[in-house]
């Protein structure tokens, strides 16, 4: 069974830095791009950028260059997100979603990230 | 950028109703659209890919069509589960892609 599990609730304060991550299992980790998207409360889906576990190619929209940085670790299956300094702004749920021939067809559960002082 | 713009943002609907939804494109993508549907606290469900193609596991009801810049997502005979919030994704730029807006479907 494909699985996309992501990392809990986290709670910063602006400035803060923080990684979230999403570990795949139950198909072959390096042979599927995983896509982040961001959701802020109330409001419609994001495409944020995407990453190939297999060579690390990494793409981001345009609005997220240079705002977040995607990584992955293939040796654990595992995609990641990161902030070096949190905004109020980054105040959002965030899924990953496996995306395969031009589909997104699993996704993570959400991680909440809350930023405030 | 290829813009994604979705019609009507909202709409409500009877339980049996007939219902479709609008995903025009700032630029011709091909057949290179997907829907999704988000219910309230969960993450998105793929349900239609390229078009017209039904997701595995996907009923029957949902159906889509379109392809260049206009794209629709129809339900037919709508059931009580079917209320939630769809999102049209066009995949023409994957792996780089970008989502409508949303429209909200609710309970008349």
């Amino acid at each position: 069974e494909v699985q996309l599990v992501q990392s809990g609730v986290e709670v910063r304060k602006p400035g803060e830095s923080l990684k979230i991550s999403c570990k795949g299992s139950g198909y072959s980790f390096t042979t599927y791009w995983v896509a982040w998207v961001r959701q802020m409360p109330g409001k419609g889906l994001e495409w944020m950028g995407i990453i190939y576990p297999g060579d690390s190619d990494t793409r981001y929209s345009p609005s997220f260059q240079g705002q977040v940085t995607i990584s992955a670790d293939k040796s654990i299956n595992t995609a990641y997100l990161q902030w070096s300094s949190l905004k109020a702004s980054d105040t959002a749920m965030y899924y990953c979603a496996r995306h395969s021939n031009a589909k997104s067809d699993y996704w993570g559960q959400g991680t909440l990230v809350t930023v405030s002082s | 950028d290829i813009q994604m713009t979705q019609s009507p943002s909202s709409l409500s609907a009877s339980v049996g109703d007939r219902v479709t939804i609008t995903c025009r494109a700032s630029q011709s993508i091909n057949r290179n659209l997907n829907w999704y549907q988000q219910k309230p606290g969960k993450a998105p469900k793929l349900l239609i890919y390229a078009a017209s193609n039904l997701q595995s596991g996907v009923p029957s009801r949902f159906s889509g069509s379109g392809s260049g810049t206009d794209f629709t997502l129809t339900i037919n005979s709508l059931q009580p589960e079917d209320f939630a919030t769809y999102y049209c994704q066009q995949s023409y730029t994957t792996p780089l892609c970008s989502f409508g807006q949303g429209t909200k479907l609710d309970i008349k």
